[in-house]
């Protein structure tokens, strides 16, 4: 069973400060990895993809990725109180482009 | 910004009976998506659909369900006969991994 892992949270973390979201991946064929962002109640709304090695700037987010590692993870700098959501990690397998593997979700609570 | 249109938005039916979400995928868009994400629970891929074809499905996705593209913009999921264990907000997606706003049911 191809597996997404994240840790369940909440995480808190200070306005203004890094947040630092983590997350590993089981199958070693996994070609693409996704960060969604999701409000209680609503859809998840993708925030950035990435498919290589190294890191992927987009604002004030930034994915790295570690496939000898299997490992992903999402910065986000500057943190405001309205990015405290939950964060799903997600990835395709080698097998199968076509459907994403979620993880569970990590809480993020961003403090005043 | 193209967007993912799902109906309804909020879904109570009685156990036993069939339902039918809908979804209108971002245009020119091939792949078309169904995951469903039980209160509190992860997001969990249903099936696959490319070129008017089941692409991939999981073992979630058995004989009770079935997806249809009706016509040029619609994309459906019906559930024929539904249980308890079915509620749960239900989401389309389309090529590039954008998600509907979603479909709440309540089987009741």
């Amino acid at each position: 069973q191809k597996e997404v892992e994240q840790n369940s949270g909440p995480l808190s973390v200070p306005e203004g400060a890094i947040a630092s979201l983590n997350c590993t991946y089981s199958d070693r064929g996994s070609q693409s990895f996704f960060w969604y962002r999701q409000y209680s109640g609503k859809s998840p709304e993708l925030i950035m993809f990435i498919y290589s090695n190294g890191d992927k700037e987009d604002g004030r987010f930034t994915a790295q990725l570690n496939k000898a590692s299997q490992y992903v993870s999402l910065l986000i700098r500057d943190s405001q109180p309205s990015d405290s959501a939950t964060y799903l990690c997600a990835a395709t397998g080698y097998s199968s482009a076509s459907k994403i593997i979620f993880g569970s979700g990590t809480r993020l609570s961003i403090r005043p | 910004e193209p967007e993912v249109t799902q109906t309804p938005s909020h879904q109570v039916t009685q156990m036993g009976q069939e339902v039918i979400l809908r979804c209108v995928p971002i245009s020119n868009h091939l792949y078309f998506y169904w995951y469903r994400q039980i209160l509190g629970q992860k997001v969990e891929f249903l099936v696959s659909f490319y070129n008017n074809e089941i692409s991939e499905k999981s073992e979630i996705f058995d004989d009770q369900f079935s997806v249809e593209r009706p016509d040029g913009s619609n994309f459906t999921l019906k559930i024929r006969s539904t249980k308890l264990e079915d509620s749960a907000m239900y989401f389309c997606a389309s090529y590039g991994y954008t998600f509907g706003s979603g479909t709440r049911l309540t089987v009741v």
